[in-house]
């Protein structure tokens, strides 16, 4: 596609379910982040995947959260158990190494 | 290990002033990215350095890498209320993980 693709835009969840976030990245782009960015403040980094290698997950900040990226396609971010502390907007980029990376527009995520 | 410190966290200036955000490493970076962040939107890539010292304008933004390339900074000349947003700088040293600095917000009252 032409830019990073997340969805859903927007997602509201009641406390305790689990919820699942998609971001289909730029075709040819190796590198794959999740980021976490809270209201008014900055990206909170959560995880990385470039190629095929083991993926950088030091910034989940539980157990409840985790992700897959199925080879250099698609990522799925899940939340098991959402608490409303989980509320926020979750940001998708992708980059080719060496260059800047594009941004997905974000899927905001309310538990009520 | 990676780090970038950015400061200030906020600045609030007066449409027609000046603005200044500075990006500090204690390690040697091979390129420093900056990024913007309107209200409501996603970080949208603005530039790349890579050389020591280097300089590169655009229209009335200027962006600086250190001569020791362990700090860097943005400076906005006589701001406009379409300046408002987060500016992030990033360092994407070694080519792989892109580590992002907290972010300078910056208000602009007109």
């Amino acid at each position: 596609g032409a830019g990073v693709s997340q969805s859903p835009s927007n997602k509201v969840t009641e406390k305790g379910k689990d919820v699942e976030l998609r971001c289909d990245p730029i075709s040819g782009h190796t590198a794959l982040y999740w980021y976490r960015q809270r209201l008014g403040q900055g990206l909170e980094f959560l995880i990385y995947f470039q190629g095929n290698s083991a993926p950088d997950k030091s910034g989940l900040p539980s157990d409840r959260f985790s992700a897959e990226r199925t080879g250099e396609s698609v990522s799925t971010l899940t939340i098991q158990r959402t608490q409303q502390e989980d509320s926020a907007v979750y940001l998708c980029a992708s980059a080719r190494m060496n260059t800047e990376a594009f941004f997905g527009q974000g899927t905001r995520l309310t538990v009520v | 290990g990676q780090q970038v410190m950015q400061i200030p966290q906020y600045q609030h200036v007066q449409e027609g002033e000046d603005f200044t955000t500075y990006c500090n490493s204690s390690t040697t970076l091979s390129n420093i990215q900056w990024y913007k962040q309107r209200p409501g939107g996603h970080p949208v890539f603005l530039i790349q350095l890579v050389k020591s010292g280097e300089v590169k304008k655009q229209k009335r933004l200027t962006f600086q890498f250190g001569e020791a390339k362990k700090n860097s900074s943005l400076h906005i000349t006589a701001t406009q209320t379409t300046d408002v947003g987060t500016y992030f700088c990033a360092d994407n040293t070694g080519g792989f993980k892109t580590i992002f600095g907290a972010g300078t917000r910056l208000f602009v009252k007109a």
